[in-house]
């Protein structure tokens, strides 16, 4: 089955600075990711997403970088404010229609004033 | 545009009673549906999948007698937790996803579960 990890359970950061958030997946045959945002005692938020057929996908203040080649993707934050504070899941899709993400443990992004 | 909610926000209730959420889609007839649940500094776990004006699909591990979801119509699901137990104390949420587009899940605001 399909299994996501995080590298960092944690992540602190200064405002301004840039965020890299990692994931890892173990299915080479997902085909779609995505990223979401869970601020506190709130459901997930969904950011920003990226199917296989591309290594990066940009959004407004986001980045999304895909390797298939060892199974990486990571989400980058520019210019990370005070509310990107949150935790962060990847989530990596099988193929065959179902659609049904398997979500990783989650980093917790700080971001200090 | 997209929007799920939940009722309850949170609900305490006392061990051996049932207890039901609703998850409805807003703005949107949501085909399928989803459960979650999610313990403090953890992922989400799947529950089940509901179609609406169908059975329920329950991933492994999960009683189905226990957590009764009901699809009935295109905007709510529900789901009762029944004879609940304070090990069922979690945060449950759910998503919908809009015809056509199952690949995109829309979040409810999830619903905190305290029995005592």
């Amino acid at each position: 089955g399909e299994s996501v990890g995080l590298h960092l359970p944690t992540l602190s950061v200064q405002e301004g600075d840039n965020s890299i958030i990692n994931c890892a997946y173990s299915n080479s045959a997902s085909d779609y990711f995505i990223w979401y945002k869970q601020e506190s005692g709130k459901g997930p938020q969904f950011i920003i997403d990226i199917r296989s057929n591309m290594d990066k996908r940009q959004g407004q203040r986001v980045t999304v970088l895909l390797n298939k080649t060892v199974k990486h993707l990571s989400l980058q934050i520019a210019a990370t404010q005070p509310g990107d504070s949150a935790v962060y899941f990847c989530a990596a899709t099988p193929p065959g229609g179902s659609y049904i993400p398997t979500f990783g443990r989650g980093t917790s992004l700080i971001v200090h004033p | 545009g997209a929007v799920v909610s939940q009722h309850p926000s949170w609900v305490i209730c006392k061990s051996g009673t049932s207890v039901k959420i609703e998850c409805r889609s807003l703005d949107f007839q949501a085909t399928t549906m989803f459960w979650y649940r999610q313990f403090p500094k953890q992922s989400l776990m799947l529950m089940a999948t509901s179609n609406e004006g169908s059975k329920a699909t329950y991933e492994q591990g999960v009683e189905k007698d226990k957590f009764l979801i009901n699809h009935a119509s295109l905007t709510l699901s529900t789901l009762t937790v029944t004879s609940a137990h304070p090990e069922d104390s979690s945060f449950y949420i759910c998503s919908a996803s809009t015809p056509g587009r199952v690949y995109e899940q829309y979040f409810g605001p999830g619903t905190r579960l305290t029995v005592t």
